[in-house]
Protein backbone atom coordinates (compact mmCIF):
# COMPACT_ATOMS: atom_id res chain seq x y z
CA UNK A 1 0.00 0.00 0.00
CA UNK A 2 1.81 3.20 -1.00
CA UNK A 3 -0.99 5.59 -0.73
CA UNK A 4 -1.56 8.31 1.72
CA UNK A 5 -5.49 8.92 2.40
CA UNK A 6 -6.61 12.61 3.31
CA UNK A 7 -10.03 13.44 4.36
CA UNK A 8 -12.05 15.45 3.85
CA UNK A 9 -11.33 15.85 0.52
CA UNK A 10 -13.10 19.64 0.24
CA UNK A 11 -14.12 21.95 3.12
CA UNK A 12 -15.70 25.15 3.65
CA UNK A 13 -15.01 26.97 7.00
CA UNK A 14 -15.96 30.39 8.40
CA UNK A 15 -13.51 32.44 10.12
CA UNK A 16 -14.62 31.59 13.77
CA UNK A 17 -14.97 27.69 13.26
CA UNK A 18 -12.80 24.95 14.20
CA UNK A 19 -12.34 22.24 12.10
CA UNK A 20 -9.50 19.17 11.44
CA UNK A 21 -7.70 18.49 8.69
CA UNK A 22 -6.79 14.36 8.44
CA UNK A 23 -4.06 12.09 7.24
CA UNK A 24 -3.39 8.58 7.00
CA UNK A 25 -0.29 6.28 5.67
CA UNK A 26 0.47 2.81 6.15
CA UNK A 27 3.79 3.00 4.30
CA UNK A 28 5.70 2.30 8.12
CA UNK A 29 6.70 6.31 7.20
CA UNK A 30 8.21 7.74 10.04
CA UNK A 31 8.03 11.38 8.72
CA UNK A 32 4.96 12.89 7.72
CA UNK A 33 4.13 16.31 6.59
CA UNK A 34 2.06 19.04 6.07
CA UNK A 35 2.01 21.24 2.95
CA UNK A 36 -0.39 24.53 1.62
CA UNK A 37 -0.30 24.72 -1.52
CA UNK A 38 -2.36 28.12 -3.22
CA UNK A 39 -3.15 28.31 -7.50
CA UNK A 40 -0.64 28.15 -9.75
CA UNK A 41 2.18 28.07 -6.96
CA UNK A 42 4.89 24.95 -5.69
CA UNK A 43 3.37 23.66 -1.98
CA UNK A 44 5.22 25.32 0.87
CA UNK A 45 5.93 23.58 3.66
CA UNK A 46 4.44 24.03 6.83
CA UNK A 47 5.33 21.13 9.18
CA UNK A 48 7.38 17.98 9.46
CA UNK A 49 7.16 15.39 12.04
CA UNK A 50 10.13 12.70 12.57
CA UNK A 51 8.96 9.48 14.92
CA UNK A 52 6.19 11.45 16.01
CA UNK A 53 7.34 14.61 17.04
CA UNK A 54 7.72 17.73 15.38
CA UNK A 55 10.73 18.58 13.91
CA UNK A 56 9.98 21.51 11.45
CA UNK A 57 7.68 24.59 11.85
CA UNK A 58 8.51 26.66 9.01
CA UNK A 59 7.12 29.82 11.47
CA UNK A 60 3.04 28.85 10.53
CA UNK A 61 0.50 31.27 12.52
CA UNK A 62 -0.69 29.44 15.26
CA UNK A 63 -4.32 29.37 14.47
CA UNK A 64 -2.37 25.97 12.65
CA UNK A 65 -2.36 23.37 14.71
CA UNK A 66 -0.54 20.18 13.83
CA UNK A 67 -0.72 16.65 15.92
CA UNK A 68 0.83 13.50 15.58
CA UNK A 69 -1.01 10.83 17.31
CA UNK A 70 0.94 7.61 16.22
CA UNK A 71 2.91 7.01 13.54
CA UNK A 72 -0.03 6.64 10.64
CA UNK A 73 -2.01 9.62 11.40
CA UNK A 74 -1.24 13.40 11.41
CA UNK A 75 -4.21 15.98 11.57
CA UNK A 76 -4.26 19.33 11.20
CA UNK A 77 -6.48 21.69 13.66
CA UNK A 78 -8.08 24.84 12.13
CA UNK A 79 -9.09 27.90 14.07
CA UNK A 80 -9.94 31.09 13.27
CA UNK A 81 -8.38 31.07 10.30
CA UNK A 82 -8.38 34.11 7.53
CA UNK A 83 -9.96 33.96 4.04
CA UNK A 84 -5.87 34.06 3.12
CA UNK A 85 -5.38 30.60 4.18
CA UNK A 86 -8.18 29.38 1.50
CA UNK A 87 -5.92 26.87 -0.35
CA UNK A 88 -5.10 23.20 -0.91
CA UNK A 89 -3.56 21.20 2.34
CA UNK A 90 -1.19 17.90 0.83
CA UNK A 91 -0.45 15.77 3.42
CA UNK A 92 3.39 13.89 2.58
CA UNK A 93 5.11 10.76 4.40
CA UNK A 94 8.27 9.24 4.05
CA UNK A 95 10.45 6.92 5.13
CA UNK A 96 13.69 8.63 7.47
CA UNK A 97 17.06 8.13 5.81
CA UNK A 98 17.46 6.41 2.76
CA UNK A 99 15.28 7.72 0.71
CA UNK A 100 14.23 11.28 0.75
CA UNK A 101 11.42 10.53 -1.69
CA UNK A 102 8.29 11.67 -0.04
CA UNK A 103 4.48 10.42 -1.08
CA UNK A 104 1.96 12.86 -1.37
CA UNK A 105 -1.92 12.41 -0.73
CA UNK A 106 -4.52 13.83 -2.94
CA UNK A 107 -4.91 17.28 -0.68
CA UNK A 108 -7.70 18.63 1.05
CA UNK A 109 -9.22 22.16 -0.56
CA UNK A 110 -10.01 24.38 2.15
CA UNK A 111 -12.16 27.72 1.51
CA UNK A 112 -12.40 30.12 4.32
CA UNK A 113 -15.17 32.40 3.96
CA UNK B 1 5.30 42.19 -0.75
CA UNK B 2 4.97 38.78 -2.43
CA UNK B 3 4.67 38.98 -6.19
CA UNK B 4 1.44 37.06 -7.78
CA UNK B 5 2.60 34.92 -10.49
CA UNK B 6 -1.12 34.57 -12.80
CA UNK B 7 0.58 32.06 -15.38
CA UNK B 8 3.08 29.09 -15.15
CA UNK B 9 5.33 28.86 -17.33
CA UNK B 10 4.44 27.01 -19.95
CA UNK B 11 5.82 24.43 -22.40
CA UNK B 12 3.66 23.09 -25.54
CA UNK B 13 4.47 19.72 -27.65
CA UNK B 14 2.69 17.24 -29.77
CA UNK B 15 2.08 14.52 -28.91
CA UNK B 16 4.73 11.99 -29.78
CA UNK B 17 7.58 14.65 -29.25
CA UNK B 18 10.13 14.80 -27.03
CA UNK B 19 9.20 17.28 -23.84
CA UNK B 20 12.47 19.08 -22.11
CA UNK B 21 11.97 20.32 -18.79
CA UNK B 22 14.39 22.78 -17.08
CA UNK B 23 14.52 23.75 -13.37
CA UNK B 24 17.65 25.70 -11.74
CA UNK B 25 18.55 25.25 -8.02
CA UNK B 26 20.12 27.62 -5.87
CA UNK B 27 21.69 25.76 -3.00
CA UNK B 28 25.46 24.59 -3.79
CA UNK B 29 24.48 21.91 -1.05
CA UNK B 30 21.46 20.29 -2.45
CA UNK B 31 22.10 16.55 -2.46
CA UNK B 32 19.02 14.95 -3.53
CA UNK B 33 16.64 15.88 -6.45
CA UNK B 34 13.53 14.71 -7.41
CA UNK B 35 10.40 15.22 -9.92
CA UNK B 36 6.99 15.46 -9.36
CA UNK B 37 4.18 15.81 -11.64
CA UNK B 38 0.96 17.25 -10.55
CA UNK B 39 -2.25 16.61 -12.25
CA UNK B 40 -5.33 19.00 -11.82
CA UNK B 41 -6.80 18.69 -8.39
CA UNK B 42 -4.35 16.02 -7.15
CA UNK B 43 -1.48 15.77 -5.20
CA UNK B 44 2.07 15.63 -6.52
CA UNK B 45 2.79 11.61 -8.00
CA UNK B 46 6.98 11.02 -7.83
CA UNK B 47 8.12 10.88 -11.00
CA UNK B 48 12.35 10.36 -10.89
CA UNK B 49 14.86 11.30 -8.24
CA UNK B 50 18.83 11.95 -8.70
CA UNK B 51 21.78 12.12 -5.83
CA UNK B 52 24.26 14.82 -6.24
CA UNK B 53 27.02 11.56 -6.91
CA UNK B 54 24.94 11.30 -10.71
CA UNK B 55 24.55 13.15 -13.60
CA UNK B 56 21.77 11.09 -15.04
CA UNK B 57 19.35 8.84 -14.15
CA UNK B 58 17.05 7.26 -16.73
CA UNK B 59 13.57 5.67 -16.11
CA UNK B 60 10.56 4.56 -18.05
CA UNK B 61 10.04 7.23 -20.58
CA UNK B 62 12.09 9.53 -18.66
CA UNK B 63 15.65 11.00 -17.88
CA UNK B 64 17.09 12.98 -15.38
CA UNK B 65 19.74 15.29 -16.02
CA UNK B 66 22.02 16.85 -13.24
CA UNK B 67 24.42 19.43 -13.92
CA UNK B 68 25.94 20.64 -10.50
CA UNK B 69 28.79 22.98 -12.01
CA UNK B 70 25.73 25.23 -13.17
CA UNK B 71 22.80 24.33 -10.91
CA UNK B 72 20.82 22.79 -13.02
CA UNK B 73 18.63 19.94 -13.23
CA UNK B 74 16.41 18.96 -16.23
CA UNK B 75 13.73 16.31 -17.10
CA UNK B 76 13.07 14.78 -20.15
CA UNK B 77 10.03 12.97 -21.50
CA UNK B 78 10.65 10.72 -24.55
CA UNK B 79 7.24 10.49 -26.77
CA UNK B 80 5.39 12.32 -24.72
CA UNK B 81 1.60 11.45 -24.73
CA UNK B 82 -1.68 13.22 -23.39
CA UNK B 83 -1.67 11.75 -19.93
CA UNK B 84 1.64 13.98 -19.43
CA UNK B 85 -0.24 16.78 -19.70
CA UNK B 86 0.47 18.13 -15.73
CA UNK B 87 2.36 21.11 -13.63
CA UNK B 88 5.63 19.29 -13.10
CA UNK B 89 7.87 21.00 -10.44
CA UNK B 90 11.90 20.27 -9.84
CA UNK B 91 12.31 19.40 -5.69
CA UNK B 92 16.21 19.41 -3.82
CA UNK B 93 17.04 18.91 -0.10
CA UNK B 94 20.44 19.18 1.61
CA UNK B 95 20.50 15.69 3.58
CA UNK B 96 17.30 16.43 5.45
CA UNK B 97 13.71 16.37 5.14
CA UNK B 98 12.78 19.67 4.13
CA UNK B 99 11.89 19.60 0.42
CA UNK B 100 12.37 22.67 -1.27
CA UNK B 101 10.34 22.99 -4.47
CA UNK B 102 10.77 24.94 -7.99
CA UNK B 103 8.38 27.69 -9.28
CA UNK B 104 6.55 24.56 -11.61
CA UNK B 105 6.21 24.51 -15.55
CA UNK B 106 2.92 23.62 -17.07
CA UNK B 107 2.87 20.60 -19.75
CA UNK B 108 0.19 20.86 -22.43
CA UNK B 109 0.44 17.68 -24.90
CA UNK B 110 -1.31 18.38 -28.01
CA UNK B 111 -3.01 15.64 -30.87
Amino acid sequence: DTEVTQTPKHLVMGMTNKKSLKCEQHMGHRAMYWYKQKAKKPPELMFVYSYEKLSINESVPSRFSPECPNSSLLNLHLHALQPEDSALYLCASSQLGGSYEQYFGPGTRLTVT
Amino acid sequence: GESVGLHLPTLSVQEGDNSIINCAYSNSASDYFIWYKQESGKGPQFIIDIRSNMDKRQGQRVTVLLNKTVKHLSLQIAATQPGDSAVYFCAETQAGYALNFGKGTSLLVTP
